[in-house]
């Protein structure tokens, strides 16, 4: 129950296109949900984050997409560079006193020129 | 302004050693987090702590692994005995407190032999 599930594990996307990755989770207490972009060799840097009660967040080319009932939530990468070719990961904090983030696996994106 | 540094950013020990593992968070952050990352996966939670309150262990993985935060600002982790399976980025991020974005460092490797 404290499992985030990301999917793809690896992503590849033409120039110009639209990257999409899911992450699932079970524990309803959850109330923060945050993406993380990582390049290698490098920490994990906060792309852009959303609490449960927003559908959708957009800053930029990055956009959250939150479906409460369905226990989802996505990224899509509007207008993909390669630039954007690094590892990304969904996470989830607990409520009440958790302060941890829990993470999904990552997703490898890469932008082909 | 300064992010997170850590230190050292690479550690080759042997197996058996102890390590001590540093953070300095942002100025200012009283939530404190140290998460571990092994080759292709996610990220691992292992200690918080938040202000003068008791830290949560939780995620230490072994009686081997303990953190201290002196004065509510530096940190150390310590692996005493290191084993092969404690190979991984070790990774320390810090937040304004439990409900602010966290920030991560750039990491230290170790790599035990």
């Amino acid at each position: 129950q404290q499992q985030v599930k990301q999917s793809p594990q690896s992503l590849i996307v033409q120039k110009g296109g639209i990257s999409i990755i899911n992450c699932a989770y079970e524990n309803t207490a959850f109330d923060y949900f945050p993406w993380y972009q990582q390049f290698p060799g490098k920490g994990p840097a906060l792309l852009i984050a959303i609490r449960p009660d927003v559908s959708e967040k957009k800053e930029g080319r990055f956009t959250i997409s939150f479906n409460k009932s369905a226990k989802q939530f996505s990224l899509h990468i509007m207008d993909s560079q390669p630039g954007d070719s690094a590892t990304y990961f969904c996470a989830a904090r607990g409520g009440g006193s958790q302060g941890n983030l829990i993470f999904g696996k990552g997703t490898k994106l890469s932008v082909k020129p | 302004g300064a992010g997170v540094s850590q230190s050292p950013s690479n550690k080759v020990t042997e197996k058996g050693k102890d390590v001590e593992l540093r953070c300095d968070p942002i100025s200012g952050h009283t939530a404190l987090y140290w998460y571990r990352q092994s080759l292709g996966q996610g990220l691992e939670f292992l200690i918080y702590f938040q202000g003068n309150s008791a830290p949560d262990k939780s995620g230490l993985p072994s009686d081997r692994f303990s953190a201290e935060r002196t004065g509510g600002s530096v940190s150390t982790l310590t692996i005493q005995r290191t084993q092969q399976e404690d190979s991984a980025v070790y990774l320390c991020a810090s937040s304004f407190n439990r409900a602010y974005e966290q920030y991560f460092g750039p990491g230290t490797r170790l790599t035990v032999t």
